[in-house]
């Protein structure tokens, strides 16, 4: 079963903008990961957030964990045309990564 | 510090014939997995080794699929007599511990004809 879904499917922006997607999840974690794929390439991994965190910051990008809630956002903020990729978080219930199916960001200049 | 490395990235096989698919994972990295993506979907987990031992092949098809992770050398996924619907990219990821970041290679896209 799906653990982690990405929400929205598919977000169109304009350069400059800020994108957020989301994820939710089923099961307890002990970390969530979320990584970027162009389009027929492998995957970059952006960051992890731990169970223990609420919030993390890296460059560009901010990520939230509500395990209330059992979700998490990812923004990037000012978004370039170089960040069109499909976005992906990963649950890690235990020793495997669990994928949603991803969020496709197109950015237009 | 190369990252994960895997070979071949592109790999053509009739049906019937086997494909081995390797991994080396990064420096310091003892912890290798291996992922399965269809066209259009997610990654999904098949198998989770370390050095001799696999800890993990809750996501492997019970026929035809295995993997290693020899003391020396790469990590192999080798899938005998291949069919048309193995067509996928297989992705290999390696992390230093197990509740550590997962660094992916490029995938080795197979394509079964």
């Amino acid at each position: 079963s799906q653990q982690g879904e990405e929400d929205p499917q598919a977000l169109s922006i304009q350069e400059g903008e800020n994108a957020t997607m989301n994820c939710s999840y089923k099961t307890s974690i002990n970390n969530l990961q979320w990584y970027r794929q162009n389009s027929g390439r492998g995957l970059v991994h952006l960051i992890l957030i731990r169970s223990n965190e609420r919030e993390k910051h890296s460059g560009r990008l901010r990520v939230t964990l509500d395990t209330s809630k059992k979700s998490s956002s990812l923004l990037i903020t000012a978004s370039r045309a170089a960040d069109t990729a499909s976005y992906f978080c990963a649950t890690a219930p235990a020793t495997a990564l669990i994928f949603g199916k991803g969020t496709t960001l197109s950015v237009s200049s | 510090n190369a990252g994960v490395m895997q070979n071949p990235r592109h790999l053509v096989r009739r049906r019937g014939q086997e494909a081995r698919l390797r991994c080396s994972p990064m420096k310091g990295h003892s912890h290798v997995y291996w992922y399965r993506q269809l066209p259009e979907e997610g990654l999904k987990f098949m198998v989770y080794l370390q050095k001799e031992n696999i800890i993990d092949e809750s996501g492997m098809p019970k026929e035809r699929f295995s993997a290693e992770f020899p003391k020396e050398g790469p990590s192999i996924l080798r899938i005998q007599q291949v069919v048309r619907g193995d067509s996928a990219a297989y992705f290999c990821a390696s992390s230093s511990d197990v509740v550590d970041e997962q660094y992916f290679g490029p995938g080795t896209r197979l394509t079964v004809t």
